[in-house]
């Protein structure tokens, strides 16, 4: 089944503690995205990468740090986490063959609460 | 560079009434336009897009769009909605030829009421 996997699905960590979030996907896409979903604000672009070894900051990049050393795999990274990280996390990813009309396929989601 | 607006954070319908829920887009150049939806507790998943052609566009569970190039509006319909259309819906958009980065909405939740 194609799909774009997220792990955890729901984390509780204290300001400071390293953490890691895992995105991966199978459909052997070139892109690659990290949004963060708040209410009232929708979804804002952490991070991107266009293919592996290639990543580019997004919106909201502050505070975070993503890799891309193989292309199906694509974590997010948080070096020390404050109560501002605490949000909804989702991983994206779609083909860049035929330009910006593609879909993108989105994981499930993962729920971060910094205390 | 594009911007969306949708005009509506919070759409409340009664089950089997229609609704239409705004988006308006930005833009200097043309544009692809898409519409997801987000189910309770998942992630996003595409409902419909634009791409060329005609300018209603049929998306799955029975919702369809329109896009009206002088409005620049991409408002998304359904007929007669069920308790299980409950969902935050986004609109977004891209420039065609340009940045694969999309642009999203601030997303409108719709409720449907028994």
């Amino acid at each position: 089944e194609a799909q774009v996997t997220q792990n955890p699905r729901y984390l509780i960590t204290v300001t400071g503690k390293k953490l890691t979030v895992t995105c991966s996907q199978n459909m052997n896409h070139e892109y690659m995205s990290w949004y963060r979903q708040d209410p009232g604000l929708g979804l804002r672009q952490i991070y991107y990468s266009m293919n592996v070894e290639v990543t580019d900051k997004g919106d909201v990049p502050e505070g975070y740090k993503v890799s891309r050393k193989e292309k199906r795999n694509f974590p997010l990274i948080l070096e020390s986490p404050s109560p501002n990280q605490t949000s909804l996390y989702f991983c994206a990813s779609g083909r860049l063959a035929t330009g910006s009309g593609e879909t993108q396929y989105f994981g499930p989601g993962t729920r971060l609460l910094v205390l | 560079a594009q911007s969306v607006t949708q005009l509506d954070s919070q759409v409340p319908v009664f089950e089997e009434a229609p609704v239409e829920l705004r988006c308006n887009y930005s833009s200097s150049v043309s544009v692809y336009l898409f519409w997801y939806v987000q189910y309770p507790n998942q992630g996003l998943q595409l409902l419909l897009k634009y791409l060329s052609g005609s300018t209603l566009v049929k998306g799955i569970n029975g919702f369809e769009a329109e896009f009206n190039k002088s409005q620049t509006s991409f408002h998304l319909r359904k007929p007669s909605v069920h308790i299980s259309d409950t969902a935050e819906y986004f609109c977004a958009v891209t420039a065609s030829g340009g940045s694969y980065i999309p642009t999203f909405g601030r997303g409108t939740s719709l409720i449907v009421h028994p």
